[in-house]
């Protein structure tokens, strides 16, 4: 498509439950990002992937949050035992090309606004 | 550590005017800087992306420059209207801890625009 698709918009669960968030890319981008929004305007990165290689998890709680972006589905972010903390607005951004080569301009999606309770 | 600054936080001007928002940051070595706008409960458009090796972008009303060695970019709105309050991020585009890349967020600019 021509926007980068979140789902769901919202989604509430309670400490301890899953989260699973979805993310279709603009169609042809190779690269996918996952941001964190908390506290108004503060954005946490998370991880990125060119097409379904992890390319840096480096901002991701491992023991928690996994993501996968598998041929022909969309990308995943899941996080296992919610907690209080987890409670945020998770972007996902995509872009054609990477952006050492001074291009890589992000598209974000609407975000899913998690609400954990 | 990239750290990205935006001043002000809080911006409130009639319709019509001119205005500058500022965006600065502490690491020069970017590949590019990008800016973008976020209406509340909504996700991010991409207004303008300025890449290291350029000193301006352009965009109807929209003007963005940068001035990498001094760390810093501005956005400049021409004739500014209602539709244009919204809060107003800069994001510069660098090296990761991992090496990889990854966008550093300012904080961001709520503009109103008062009719």
């Amino acid at each position: 498509g021509e926007e980068v698709a979140q789902t769901p918009k919202h989604l509430v669960r309670g400490e301890g439950q899953k989260a699973k968030l979805y993310c279709a890319p603009i169609k042809g981008h190779s690269y996918v990002f996952w941001y964190q929004q908390v506290l108004k305007n503060e954005f946490k990165f998370l991880i990125s992937f060119q097409n379904e290689n992890v390319f840096d998890e480096t901002g991701m709680p491992k023991e928690r949050f996994s993501a996968k972006c598998l041929p022909n589905s969309p990308c995943s972010l899941e996080i296992q035992a919610t907690k209080l903390e987890d409670s945020a607005v998770y972007f996902c951004a995509s872009s054609q090309t990477y952006g050492t080569g001074g291009s890589g301009e992000q598209f974000f999606g609407p975000g899913t606004r998690l609400t954990v309770l | 550590k990239q750290e990205v600054t935006q001043i002000p936080a809080a911006l409130s001007v009639p319709e019509g005017e001119n205005l500058v928002l500022n965006c600065s940051f502490t690491d020069s070595a970017i590949y590019n800087l990008q800016w973008f706008r976020q209406d509340p409960g909504k996700g991010l458009t991409s207004l303008l992306l300025i890449q290291s090796s350029q000193r301006e972008q352009t965009s109807g009303r929209l003007n963005a420059s940068l001035d990498k060695s001094s760390g810093r970019s501005t956005l400049y709105i021409a004739a500014s209207q209602p539709g244009d309050s919204a809060t107003y991020l800069c994001a510069s585009g660098g090296h990761s801890g991992a090496g990889s890349y990854q966008l550093t967020f300012g904080k961001g600019t709520k503009l109103s625009v008062i009719p």
